[in-house]
């Protein structure tokens, strides 16, 4: 079976530009989370759906983040506009319906901004 | 405020040498304790979730324990392949989906 599927796996950009990072869960799967790892604050949770819809945003940083999920096959998280502080490892990881909190996480994609 | 502590951060143990990762937290009513292994490069990949005091999980040469305040990663007889990153994660009482994780335990096994 497929796994958290993440694309670009690498992503390297200038200071002002806009970046996406894009999601597939694993199918079947109806809750989708984003997260933001570093090295000072570890892995930290952006923004959590159920059924394609937003319930918790409380942990995406700033207005210059947004996250969509059109369907129940994908996602997206944008940074407009991108800045060096954003430069980390973003995981996507979706959770099933069986009642427990086993999230599987995504290879991740790799932001460096320059 | 909720807490989870990792230790050690770091740890190297030579293939054979079995040892115990501590993961320590401060919540108000757990609801699980996951823990995770990292490999460099990747996502973390599921390995146990418990649910109360006195559970004990196995597998292969893992064993996770729980009390009211921590959790115990036992690795006997650890081999290279073992080397990774151990993230310990704890979901409280009143959240459906929200996990707090620690930093950490980077362990080597050197052959």
């Amino acid at each position: 079976d497929a796994g958290v599927i993440q694309s670009p796996r690498h992503e390297v950009t200038e200071m002002g530009q806009e970046v996406t990072l894009r999601c597939k869960p694993i199918s079947g799967h109806n809750s989708l989370f984003w997260y933001r790892q570093t090295m000072m604050r570890g892995l930290e949770l952006l923004i959590y759906f159920n059924n394609n819809v937003p319930i918790d945003d409380s942990g995406m940083p700033e207005d210059r983040f947004s996250a969509k999920m059109p369907n129940a096959s994908f996602s997206t998280l944008k940074i407009q506009p991108s800045e060096p502080r954003d430069s980390a490892v973003y995981f996507c990881a979706s959770r099933g319906l069986a009642g427990n909190n086993e999230q599987f996480f995504g290879p991740g994609t790799r932001l460096t901004v320059l | 405020e909720d807490q989870v502590t990792q230790s050690p951060e770091a740890l190297r143990l030579q293939e054979g040498e079995s040892s115990s990762l501590n993961c320590s937290y401060t919540v108000s009513g757990l609801r699980g304790l996951f823990w995770y292994r990292q490999d460099p490069g990747k996502g973390p990949e599921f390995l146990f979730t418990l649910y109360s005091a006195g559970e004990e999980k196995e597998k292969e040469r893992l064993k996770a324990t729980l009390t009211k305040k921590e959790s115990f990663l036992h690795i006997t007889a650890p081999k290279p392949e073992d080397s990774a990153t151990y993230l310990c994660a704890v979901q409280e009482g009143d959240s459906s989906y929200k996990l707090i994780f620690g930093s950490g335990t980077r362990l080597l096994v050197r052959p």
